[in-house]
């Protein structure tokens, strides 16, 4: 099993679609999430952190949960600026300063 | 401000050329990182640092050294360039162990 997994996609959905990506990580013990944004040949950006309470930052919206180990993104109203590859990103166990990022789930979204 | 910089943007090196990438950043973090993407395999961390001084090696090291004299700056070497080294770069930097902050990217080519 990979260490972070997400499916590649690509998700096409029409504007002002709700969408959701989830992602799988293997180790128990990772405790810092997040969720970064690349745009095509750019460098990612962070997206949102993801807390163990959950986060929301406008239209987009962050959960744990360590029971299953995954976390997901969920994307509302979706526009067309939304067309990126998201990338989730899990850190190894505190002290090693090591975050492992997934291969990233590709979003299209259709006028 | 200008972050995370990165020099150079382009390169192509032929099989056993020998190159510096140097990366920047003006926001007095701790922690640097490089890391290279490749097509599906997302990002993978090469060589990081926790301060001025120190580096250890990440995920994939073999075929690359580095060096951080100062605490902004961050060296990656290749000191015989391969084919499989064909890739782009990303230098990373934060202020702890949480949000990476990236460079624009090199674009490596090596014949």
């Amino acid at each position: 099993r990979k260490e972070v997994e997400q499916d590649p996609g690509p998700f096409n959905v029409p504007e002002g679609a709700t969408v959701a990506f989830n992602c799988t990580y293997s180790n128990s013990a990772s405790q810092s999430f997040f969720w970064y944004r690349q745009d095509c040949r750019k460098e990612p950006k962070l997206l949102m952190s993801v807390y163990s309470s959950g986060n929301e930052d406008g239209r987009f919206t962050a959960q744990l949960n360590r029971a299953s180990q995954y976390i997901s993104l969920l994307i509302r109203d979706s526009k067309l600026s939304d067309s990126a590859t998201y990338l989730c990103v899990v850190n190894f166990p505190s002290g090693t300063y090591k975050y492992i990022f997934g291969t990233g789930t590709r979003l299209k979204v259709l006028a | 401000n200008a972050g995370v910089t990165q020099t150079p943007k382009f390169r192509v090196l032929k099989t056993g050329q020998s190159m510096t990438l140097l990366c920047a950043q003006d926001m007095n973090h701790e922690y640097m990182y490089w890391y290279r993407q490749d097509p599906g395999m997302g990002l993978r961390l090469i060589h990081y640092s926790v301060g001025e001084g120190t580096t250890a090696k990440g995920e994939v090291p073999d075929g690359y050294n580095v060096s951080r004299l100062k605490k902004q700056n961050f060296l990656l070497g290749l000191e015989s360039a391969a084919p499989s080294q064909t890739s782009v770069y990303f230098c990373a930097s934060s202020l702890q162990s949480d949000t990476q902050y990236f460079g624009p990217g090199t674009r490596l080519t090596v014949l």
